[in-house]
This record gives structure tokens, C-alpha cells and sequence, in this order.
């Protein structure tokens, strides 16, 4: 049984630029949400993602936005970098019948803007 | 808003000795608890968890109880070996199916052989 798997593993961008990242959820998960955990934090909250809908969303502006796929892919996408955005990108999915259930993380997506 | 609040670090232990991280929470309703546990180059996991007041969580050895009177889920060890060596999270989830995961900011222990 595959877990959460994330791509890419680590990237490097410029300030202004764009990027996607992608998550494919654990077999039998629905919800997916994005957080955002910089160097020596935890993980920041950034979206969560249920139907197809952004259902919940953290404190980050509208440069984060994402996208989740009938098959329960997802998507985040940040516009216009920051040097501030560099972080690691997890992505955690559940099923929302479990109303007390733990989120299984991906590795992440380490983002370096430059 | 719900919040989490955790013990600070960076933690030093010898091997063998007992482990306690504390942690404290604000909450409305009846969240659910979670320690996760980070190794170096890994992601995150679940340590344990508690969706009650007084239910205790417990594994490889780690144990933590929800405290509802002193909104509180302290993680402790008796005995930790070099490979708990990690960095530990706090969380809490309110109860309801839209309902986020908030994170503390983390401890990172590290255990001398």
C-alpha cells in the first residue's frame, strides 16, 4: 500500500517565479491538506482540501492556491516568490469519515528561492 | 483559537534516561491529541494519539495522557535509547470533519550513548 508520495523531492527557485507542487494521497484518503513547515518550526497550515474544494484555509496569502483532482491528487501552487517562502511543503491526507483520524505526511518538497 | 504550546529545546539526554516534553494546548470542544515524531531525513509521523479526556496513548514505549482539567498531554519515556533521538511535535484536531491539524513548534531531543 503506497502512502502519501510528493514531487519533487527538492527544487530550486528565483524570487518572482512560480511553482507546483504535487501530492497523491494514501489509498482510500479524500482530504488533503498542504502545510508549510519552515527551518526549526512546525508545520504552518496552509489548505485543506475535500470534494474538489478548498475547504479550510491558514493565515497565507492568496499567492498559495491549489487544486485537488477527482482522483484526490492535489496540487499547490505558489506564485510570484518569496525568499520567505522557502520551506518544506508537506502534504497530509485522511479520510474525512474519520472524524478523530491522524493525517499520514509525505516526505515533502523542499523549496529553495533564491 | 485553538492553539499548542510545547516545551522548548534543543533536549540532551543519556541514554537510559527518563523523557518528559510537555505540552499544553487551548482548545474548544473536545479536540483529538497526537504526538508526531520526526527523524532526521524522514517525514513526519504519528506517535501516538488520544481522542478523549484521560485516555492514554502509548507506543514504543512512549506514553501520554489527556489531562482535560489541566489541558495538558506531556510526553514521557522511561528508559530512551540513542535512536529516539528526533524531533517531537505536539498537535491537536478539533472535532469536526473540516477541522485542521495545529502544530507546536517541536523539540528536538537527542540522546548521548
Amino acid at each position: 500500500d503506497a502512502g502519501v508520495t510528493q514531487s519533487p523531492t527538492h527544487l530550486i527557485k528565483t524570487r518572482g517565479q512560480q511553482v507546483t507542487l504535487r501530492c497523491s494521497p494514501k489509498s482510500g484518503h479524500d482530504t488533503v491538506s498542504w502545510y508549510q513547515q519552515a527551518l526549526g518550526q512546525g508545520p504552518q497550515f496552509i489548505f485543506q482540501y475535500y470534494e474538489e474544494e478548498e475547504r479550510q484555509r491558514g493565515n497565507f496569502p492568496d499567492r498559495f492556491s491549489g487544486h485537488q483532482f477527482p482522483n484526490y491528487s492535489s496540487e499547490l501552487n505558489v506564485n510570484a516568490l518569496l525568499l520567505g517562502d522557502s520551506a518544506l511543503y508537506l502534504c497530509a491526507t485522511t479520510t474525512d469519515r474519520e472524524l478523530t483520524g491522524e493525517l499520514f505526511f509525505g516526505e515533502g518538497s523542499r523549496l529553495t528561492v533564491l | 483559537g485553538n492553539s499548542v504550546t510545547q516545551m522548548e529545546g534543543p533536549v540532551t539526554l543519556s541514554e537510559e534516561a527518563f523523557l518528559t516534553i510537555n505540552c499544553t494546548y487551548t482548545a474548544t470542544g473536545y479536540p483529538s491529541l497526537f504526538w508526531y515524531v520526526q527523524y532526521p531525513g524522514e517525514g513526519l509521523q504519528l506517535l501516538l494519539k488520544a481522542t478523549k479526556a484521560d485516555d492514554k496513548g502509548s507506543n514504543k514505549g512512549f506514553e501520554a495522557t489527556y489531562r482535560k482539567e489541566t489541558t495538558s498531554f506531556h510526553l514521557e519515556k522511561g528508559s530512551v535509547q540513542v535512536s529516539d533521538s528526533a524531533v517531537y511535535f505536539c498537535a491537536l484536531r478539533g472535532y469536526s470533519s473540516a477541522s485542521k491539524i495545529i502544530f507546536g513548534s517541536g523539540t528536538r531531543l537527542s540522546i548521548r550513548p
